[in-house]
This record gives C-alpha cells, structure tokens and sequence, in this order.
C-alpha cells in the first residue's frame, strides 16, 4: 500500500539556518504529494503541495520538488525564522475519488535565537 | 467563515464510558474526514465520508462509528472507550469530489484521555 517516511525528528536549528527535511514515498498511480504545517495546539494546515512529477510547490519561503525518480517530496527553507517551529507532516493522496491523505510520522522543528 | 469546528476541546473518559465527538464545517465541502493523531505514528485515518450518505472505514476502524448527519456535520462515536483510544482527534473536509489533489482542511483537535 502507499506509504510515507519522513526524517526522524526533532529538528533543531539556530535561525537563519538553512532547513532540509526529507520525505520519501512510495506508491502506486501518480499521487499528488503534500506538506501540511502543525503549529502548537493547532490543527493541521497546508504548506504546499505538487500534483505532478518534477512540480516544485512553494509557500512562506518553503519549496518542495515532486521528484519522481528518486520517490522524494523534500521540504527545505533558505532562512528559518523562530516562528517556523512547528511540526512538519509530509502527506500523499494516491486514490481518486476520495483524497484519502497518507502522512508521515511528522518532524518537530525547533528554531532557537 | 469558521471552517471546521469541533466539540469539545478536551474530554477524559473512563474505561468504558461511551461519547460523541462532534464536527462541523461551513465550507460546503462533500468529503469529511476523521483522523486520530499519536506521538511518532503521524495521523491515522478513521472514517471518512465521500459525499452526503456515505461512509467508509479507514485504516484504523476499530472501536467507532461515525453518522454523516448532513452535509455540514460528520460526528465520532465511542461506544465503549478503552485506553487504547487516549489521542487527539482531528476533522477535517475537502471540497473535489473525484480528484486527487484537494486540499484538505482541519479543526483544531479534541484531546481525549480514557482512564
């Protein structure tokens, strides 16, 4: 079945650090892949998202590229700031007509000035 | 517009008791889901629902039912809690029926801690 796997966690940076998290998948079809952002006590939100291989989706400064070949959706960021620290969950929806989403097990992201 | 709201916020149960969680969005998705979230294990399907009528088991089915009440509002049961199911629960709703890269949409949690 399709699944996700996601850098072990916790994360922690020193900001204006350069981020990388990485997300690998694998899955049947062509799955759209996603990052969502949890922030604390929140629920989840979209980061960014690509339907397509070789799609780079961006948001706030984050980009991640659809690379098929390699299986990977990797989150980075050139400068993280203390208001990044989040937990970040990299996602892919992979059956049509239902969205059902596959997460990874997130990665806690702490950012220290 | 709220987006998708969910009651209550906190609850402790004993073992055994039964609950509903309850959730509402006013975005006039199709699709609502359940999901349940456990430290190191990511979030976790539960039930979802494709469209109005409609329900289906997730991966981790066991121990609820859920009631597609109308198109707004989609609740959780727990008939017979059990530690097992100390989580926090999230909604959420999408609004493409029939493709692969709707954005889903998420409440704010219910912390549930079964004694």
């Amino acid at each position: 079945g399709n699944s996700v796997t996601q850098m072990e966690g916790p994360v922690t940076l020193s900001e204006e650090a350069f981020l990388t998290i990485n997300c690998t998948y694998t899955a049947t079809g062509y799955p759209s892949l996603f990052w969502y952002v949890q922030y604390p006590g929140e629920g989840l939100q979209l980061l960014l998202k690509a339907t397509k291989a070789d799609d780079k989706g961006s948001n706030k400064g984050f980009e991640a590229t659809y690379r098929k070949e390699t299986t990977s959706f990797h989150l980075e960021k050139g400068s993280v700031q203390v208001s990044d620290s989040a937990v970040y969950f990299c996602a892919l929806s992979g059956e049509w007509g239902a969205q059902k989403l596959v997460f990874g097990q997130g990665t806690r992201l702490t950012i220290n000035p | 517009n709220a987006g998708v709201t969910q009651t209550p916020k906190f609850q402790v149960l004993k073992t055994g008791q039964s609950m509903t969680l309850q959730c509402a969005q006013d975005m006039n998705h199709n699709s609502m889901y359940w999901y349940r979230q456990d430290p190191g294990m990511g979030l976790r399907l539960i039930y979802y629902s494709a469209s109005e009528g409609t329900t289906d088991k997730g991966e981790v089915p066991n121990g609820y039912n859920v009631s597609r009440l109308n198109k707004r509002e989609f609740s959780l049961r727990l008939e017979s809690a059990a530690p097992s199911q100390t989580s926090v629960y999230f909604c959420a709703s999408s609004g493409v029926r029939g493709g692969y890269d709707s954005e889903q949409f998420f409440g704010p949690g219910t912390r549930l801690t079964v004694l």
